[in-house]
């Protein structure tokens, strides 16, 4: 089956840019998706379709895909903004939906 | 707004079974492609089953498949998992889902049915 890969962690003081990447075969030929999970809480969607933002969601969020790594980028980032990220993908090969392992991303 | 309520959740032993309830109301429900997604106490999430609008294409994860079986009912409004020969590793909350449009992507969530396999 198809696998992702993320860090499990990231750092980022408030106001700086956190980079979350998402790794697998190709992934840049096929839409990646990520989510947003808050302790507690059930998953948000935050970005799709690679780079497209929901209703709702700031801008500062925004997403790329290319090659081997898809990225989320969180601008001028906030308290707020710590949680795990999730990305995820469609194995159209497995015909199944796959979910990274998680980032964690912590504000100094 | 849309909401999903999941329900149905509990403590059942090893061996045994439980079905899943996903309630959910603000939008026509037969229309979408619906999910289960599941998260392991302190885990990941991972994926389990989707079932198109109209039941044509059922797709299950490795870990559940012949065991779990995701079923709808539209004039219900509702969706279902039934988990059979349960596992302690089937252990976590069940999160049912909605796939937006044509992409893939989850864009609404249920707040989750924690199920737990002990004896």
């Amino acid at each position: 089956s198809y696998v992702l890969t993320q860090a499990p962690s990231v750092s980022v003081v408030p106001g700086k840019t956190a980079r979350i990447t998402c790794g697998g075969n190709d992934i840049g030929r096929i839409s990646v998706h990520w989510y947003q999970q808050k302790s507690g809480q059930a998953p948000v969607l935050v970005v799709y379709g690679d780079s497209d933002r929901p209703a709702g969601v700031p801008e500062r969020f925004s997403g790329s895909n290319s090659g081997n790594t898809a990225t989320l980028t969180i601008s001028r980032v906030e308290a707020g903004d710590e949680a795990d990220y999730y990305c995820q993908v469609w194995d159209n090969t497995n015909l199944q939906s796959v979910f990274g392992p998680g980032t964690k991303v912590t504000v100094l | 707004q849309v909401h999903l309520v999941e329900s149905g959740g509990g403590v059942v032993q090893p061996g045994r079974s439980l079905r899943l309830s996903c309630a959910s109301s603000g939008f026509t429900f037969g229309d979408y492609v619906m999910h289960w997604v599941r998260q392991a106490p302190g885990k990941g999430l991972e994926w389990v089953a989707l079932i198109w609008h109209d039941e044509s294409n059922i797709f299950y994860a490795d870990s559940v498949k012949g065991r779990f079986t995701i079923s709808r009912d539209n004039s219900k409004n509702t969706l279902f998992l039934q988990m059979n020969s349960l596992r302690a590793e089937d252990t976590a909350v069940y999160y049912c889902a909605r796939e937006e449009g044509g992409t893939t992507s989850l864009d609404y969530w249920g707040q989750g049915a924690l199920v737990t396999v002990s004896s």
